[in-house]
């Protein structure tokens, strides 16, 4: 089962800050925080992770609790195109394994 | 950008029939993975693969399920004797190597047994 607590749906304006929280309260030392999207019925993508630290990249911010036990996903400007179901998964870095396992996510839904 | 592809992209076939979806992973990665998902439902992990061989499966991936690398591209799903709960989204995806962050994800195949 997945180790994370995510709301099941969001709301965002077009052109505001999307910050979409989740919960993972009994992660563990070596396990890093990461953040997928489903657009639709496609492929999930892959859009950021993180251990302790904050994290910025292209496509979004995470934010991360000194206790680690929830973190922030966020899209500064979120558009349309960004309305999505978002999941937040705990895994251990590293190993043969990886294998993701996913949560019902966050519906995110950006309205014009 | 290089991609993940998978054909079909839809595939339809009779209860009991065997089906084989095929992905074919990013170039220079060395770990392959499908995932399902059925209609409403959490994307589930079913198999990883490396080195030629299985390195984790999950309770879905039973006797009916096997993969494959039959050469250096293709990385293959077959289903023996499909069921109607089989009907479902599967995905493949590949890792770089067991360092890396990011799981490249296929488009998907939609499987209907009918």
């Amino acid at each position: 089962d997945a180790k994370t607590t995510q709301p099941t749906s969001m709301d965002c304006a077009e052109g505001r800050a999307a910050n979409l929280p989740c919960n993972h309260s009994t992660i563990s030392g070596n396990e890093y925080v990461y953040w997928y999207r489903q657009i639709h019925s496609q492929g999930p993508q892959y859009i950021i992770h993180g251990l302790k630290n904050n994290e910025t990249n292209e496509m979004a911010s995470l934010i991360i609790t000194e206790d680690r036990k929830s973190s922030t996903l966020i899209l500064p400007h979120a558009t349309l195109r960004d309305t999505a179901v978002y999941y937040c998964i705990v895994r251990a870095y590293g190993g043969s394994q990886g294998n993701l396992i996913f949560g019902k996510g966050t519906k995110l839904s950006v309205k014009p | 950008e290089p991609e993940v592809t998978q054909t079909p992209s839809h595939q339809v076939t009779q209860m009991g029939q065997e089906v084989i979806l095929r992905c074919v992973p990013i170039s220079n990665h060395l770990y392959f993975y499908w995932y399902r998902q059925i209609l409403g439902q959490k994307v589930e992990f079913l198999v990883s693969f490396y080195n030629n061989e299985i390195s984790e499966k999950s309770e879905i991936f039973d006797d009916q399920f096997s993969v494959e690398r039959p050469d250096g591209s293709n990385f293959t799903l077959k289903i023996r004797s499909t069921k109607l709960e089989d009907s479902a989204m599967y995905f493949c995806a590949s890792i770089i190597s067991d360092s890396y962050n990011e799981q490249f994800f296929g488009p998907g195949t939609r499987l209907t047994v009918l």
